[in-house]
């Protein structure tokens, strides 16, 4: 099956700094990048969706300002969690689709982010 | 309301029962349907798509009433690495991809020795 690889794993960062974390799609062009939050023993949450090119639409109750996406290629998008606070700690997914056939999405490893 | 619903479990079953989950959604123009599963700590990994006239994948059998909008996975012969959270997941549009997903909390099972 395709592979969607994600970087860091694991991030633990103080209060205030910024996070970014990359999602790369690795043998296919993915025209479309989502991303998803996972609360501990919560369903994940679909946070934005990002088409190569354009800007990412965000899910109601996401804040654009705080969540940076840039989907600057067809295999790479990134997430900038801004100002991170402790609340923001959550397991952070992206998945990847392709207009070329692919119709399903394929999930990263996740980011598990720990904001002290 | 929520829009997927699962019985969170967990479902603690001996190894080599049949076990049954059930997932319900909210969303009537909800096109597709899957079963997810999830390790522990790990991202989630496509199980089954799962169709109106239902499909069977070796020892998972999987079927959708839309009518009365639930979803239900049938694992036979439970092994040990069947443990994991099953997700009941929909989408609005046909096709599993180019729309975001919505995912159920997931149905905890733990096969037992």
């Amino acid at each position: 099956g395709a592979v969607v690889s994600q970087h860091p794993s694991r991030v633990i960062c103080k209060s205030g700094t910024s996070v970014k974390i990359e999602c790369r799609s690795l043998d296919f062009q993915a025209t479309t990048m989502f991303w998803y939050r996972q609360f501990p023993k919560q369903s994940l949450m679909l946070m934005a969706t990002s088409n190569e090119g354009s800007k990412a639409t965000y899910e109601q109750g996401v804040e654009k300002d705080k969540f940076l996406i840039n989907h600057a290629s067809l295999t790479l998008s990134t997430l900038t969690v801004t100002s991170a606070h402790p609340e923001d700690s959550s397991f952070y997914i992206c998945s990847a689709w392709s207009s070329g056939g692919l119709d399903t999405q394929y999930f990263g490893p996740g980011t598990r982010l720990t904001v002290l | 309301r929520k829009e997927v619903e699962q019985d969170p479990g967990p479902f603690n079953v001996p190894e080599g029962a049949t076990v049954a989950f059930n997932c319900t959604y909210s969303n009537s123009a909800s096109q597709s349907f899957f079963w997810y599963r999830q390790d522990c700590r790990k991202e989630p990994k496509l199980l089954m798509s799962v169709y109106s006239s239902g499909n069977e994948d070796g020892r998972f059998t999987a079927q959708l009433n839309r009518a009365s909008q639930y979803i239900s996975l049938l694992i036979r012969d439970s092994k040990l690495s069947d443990s994991a959270t099953y997700l009941c997941v929909v989408n609005a549009y046909s096709g599993g991809g180019a729309d975001g997903l919505t995912f159920g909390k997931g149905t905890h099972l733990i096969i037992q020795p």
